[in-house]
């Protein structure tokens, strides 16, 4: 199983809305509704951001949103602050019962 | 407050054997799947490994089939990786993650961590 892709690095300045995409395939992102998101600080553990594609978990912030077109799963940061730079993995479920990760991006806010 | 804290990494020659253990409180363990997801330093994040709520279905990743063993204990509410016959590419920071119960599949909480370092 590949790793989902995603972009390297993505940057954004206050106050601006980034998207991060995650691209797999029809038998990982394109066949379920099983994608997360997770942030990660340096030195610290993921935190799950969205899970089924979009769904929120308490205390996560609207401004964190994510969708789904065809094999490809994104999510969106809107009203960019400092403290969201960090990096974003997504995820999804496979048919094999297993899960893969995207290769993560690195958030910027300048 | 749900806790999962990661214990056993260290440093381990090529071919030896290390036993994680990731003790858990918080909440009712015999009702949640639990996985372990590994990072290599500077490297994203890779899944190796499933048991059900029951024990009774487990799934590894290919890059660990056959090497490491996952199984947990409700008397001690612990998860466990053995790892047998060890590479250099299997240094990382090991961290056991809870799977949600709305059936979304997520990895809902994650413990610290604990770093395993392969190399002679």
């Amino acid at each position: 199983q590949s790793a989902l892709a995603q972009p390297a690095s993505v940057s954004g300045s206050p106050g601006q809305s980034i998207t991060i995409s995650c691209t797999g395939t029809s038998n990982d992102v394109g066949r379920y509704n099983f994608v997360s998101w997770y942030q990660q600080f340096p030195g610290k553990a993921p935190k799950v951001m969205i899970y089924g594609v979009s769904k929120r978990p308490s205390g996560i912030s609207n401004r964190f949103s994510g969708s789904k077109s065809g094999n490809t799963a994104s999510l969106t940061i809107s009203g960019l602050r400092a403290e969201d730079e960090a990096d974003y993995y997504c995820s999804s479920f496979t048919p094999s019962s297993t899960w893969v990760f995207g290769g993560g991006t690195r958030l910027t806010v300048l | 407050e749900v806790q999962l804290v990661e214990s056993g990494g260290g440093l381990v020659q090529p071919g030896g054997s290390l036993r994680l253990s990731c003790a858990t409180s918080g909440f009712t363990f015999s009702s949640y799947s639990l996985n372990w997801v590994r990072q290599a330093p500077g490297e994203g994040l890779e899944w190796i490994a499933y048991i059900s709520s029951s024990g009774g279905t487990i799934y590894y990743a290919d890059s660990v089939k056959g090497r490491f063993t996952i199984s947990r204990d409700s008397a001690k509410n612990s998860l466990f990786l053995q790892m047998d016959s060890l590479r250099v590419e299997d240094t990382a920071l090991y961290y056991c993650a809870r799977v949600d119960k709305l059936g979304m599949l997520a990895f809902d909480n994650w413990g610290q961590g604990t770093l395993v370092t392969v190399s002679s």
